[in-house]
């Protein structure tokens, strides 16, 4: 079945300390987007990779990075995580970003800074 | 400030009758609206969308209302089955925008009683 992964699916680090999740799709999509939703809070958009091109939201802090080596792979780079950054990061893909609107979720990455 | 509101966290019903789950959103300027579904340790999923040129969509079981002047939309569900006990998730986005960025609701934990 083409899917959508993330891995790991439980991430624990200390804070400070720079920590990578990955996202992975089998769909072909040119789109895909990284969101943070922390708890009892809606999804919030972080950045969107439209093939190779990188668009980041304008709240998105610095300390976020993201980075697409090839159309199946997505990374984002949390460089200096905080206590207010655990939440729950999902991954998700789309066809495109004109007209096709649905988009396809991983099942997330649950980061804990301790 | 939250675009898109579910002010309802949490509803429960029983087998058989109605789920009504509600969704209301400040900025005219959406357009197009998705609803998602969540099941604990997986993604959001796509369960069913309408354009703003629309008052109603009906897909099986699930139907979406959009009342334009009121900024309100609502998922109805008949007959609710315990299956579609999940977290239930509004989106609203601009059809035609650049990023096809959704905005989303906090959600509402939904739980059909047996």
């Amino acid at each position: 079945d083409a899917m959508v992964i993330q891995n790991p699916r439980y991430q624990v680090t200390q804070f400070g300390k720079p920590v990578t999740l990955s996202c992975s799709q089998t769909l072909n999509h040119n789109v895909m987007y990284w969101y943070q939703q922390k708890s009892s809070q809606a999804p919030k958009l972080l950045f969107h990779y439209y093939d190779k091109d990188f668009n980041n939201e304008a709240d998105t802090p610095d300390n976020f990075q993201s980075r697409r080596p090839n159309t199946s792979f997505c990374f984002l780079d949390i460089r200096s995580p905080g206590l207010g950054d655990a939440a729950m990061y999902l991954c998700a893909t789309s066809r495109d970003t004109q007209g096709v609107l649905e988009q396809y979720f991983g099942p997330g990455t649950r980061l804990t800074v301790t | 400030d939250q675009q898109v509101k579910q002010n309802s966290p949490s509803l429960s019903v029983q087998e058989g009758r109605i789920s009504i789950l509600n969704c209301d959103y400040t900025n005219s300027m959406f357009d197009y609206f998705l609803w998602y579904k969540k099941y604990p340790a997986e993604g959001p999923t796509f369960l069913i969308s309408i354009s703003s040129i629309k008052d109603k969509n009906e897909d099986g079981r699930f139907t979406v209302f959009l009342n334009k002047s009121a900024k309100h939309l609502s998922l109805h569900i008949v007959p609710s089955q315990p299956g579609d006990s999940a977290v239930y998730f509004c989106a609203a986005t601009f059809f035609g925008g650049a990023t096809n960025k959704l905005i989303f609701g906090t959600g509402t934990l939904l739980a059909v009683q047996p």
